[in-house]
């Protein structure tokens, strides 16, 4: 059985902290995206990352990718309320046939 | 990226009804799926919508409770049958568009059975 094990589950914090969120797995993946959702909407996605060693960077939030593929990581600089939500991680394996494995999650909140 | 639409949005039913869930795309895509999600947890893929052909389960998930159908390449129903309070959850639709690689979300149906 592949697993994408996501940790925290749930962290709360004050604005203006930094956090972050990982993904590990003993898979490699071909590909691995952040999702993000809001209450009453579907998953959002907010990158793909596909290289070993990949870093990106969306504002205030930046995605890593780890060398040998396995494990990622979203790290927050400078946590805002509009931050807030459930952050989620999967990954496609090279078999997958486009179907993602899933984290279980973070639920994240920044209070003001 | 790819607009998808459901409908409802919400629903409260009666133990032991069915309801059916509509997905709508505004493009042709290659794969439709359909994903379970109990609020605030991690979503649980239900089957592949296949195009013209009966879709693809995964385990622990049944025709006879979930029959899908995929008409053509924009549009896809999910019926839930005989509903327990156990399916009570939200229901996703997700999409693969032409020449992506990733999936777009529908904004989710949520039931609740009484």
């Amino acid at each position: 059985t592949q697993l994408l094990e996501q940790s925290p589950q749930f962290l709360s914090i004050q604005e203006g902290e930094n956090l972050t969120v990982y993904c590990n797995s003993s898979s490699v993946f071909s590909s691995l995206q952040w999702y993000r959702q809001e209450p009453g909407e579907g998953p959002v996605l907010l990158v793909t990352v596909v290289t070993g060693g990949e870093v990106k960077k969306l504002k205030r939030l930046t995605f890593q990718f780890g060398d040998a593929r396995k494990d990622s990581s979203l790290h927050i600089t400078a946590a805002q309320p509009g931050d807030t939500g459930l952050y989620l991680c999967a990954g496609e394996t090279p078999k997958s046939n486009y179907q993602l494995i899933w984290g279980a999650g973070t639920k994240l909140i920044i209070k003001p | 990226s790819a607009v998808i639409s459901q409908k409802p949005s919400r629903d409260i039913c009666q133990r032991g009804t069915s309801l059916t869930i509509q997905c709508q795309v505004d493009s042709q895509v290659t794969m439709m799926f359909w994903y379970r999600q109990q609020p605030g947890q991690s979503l649980t893929l239900i089957a592949t919508a296949n195009q013209g052909s009966e879709a693809t389960y995964e385990s622990g998930f049944v025709i006879d409770k979930f029959p899908i159908s995929r008409p053509n390449l924009t549009f896809s129903t999910l019926t839930v049958s005989n509903m327990s309070p156990e399916d009570s959850s939200i229901y996703l639709c997700s999409v693969l568009a032409l020449r992506a690689d990733t999936q777009y979300f529908g904004p989710g149906t949520r039931l609740t059975v009484l």
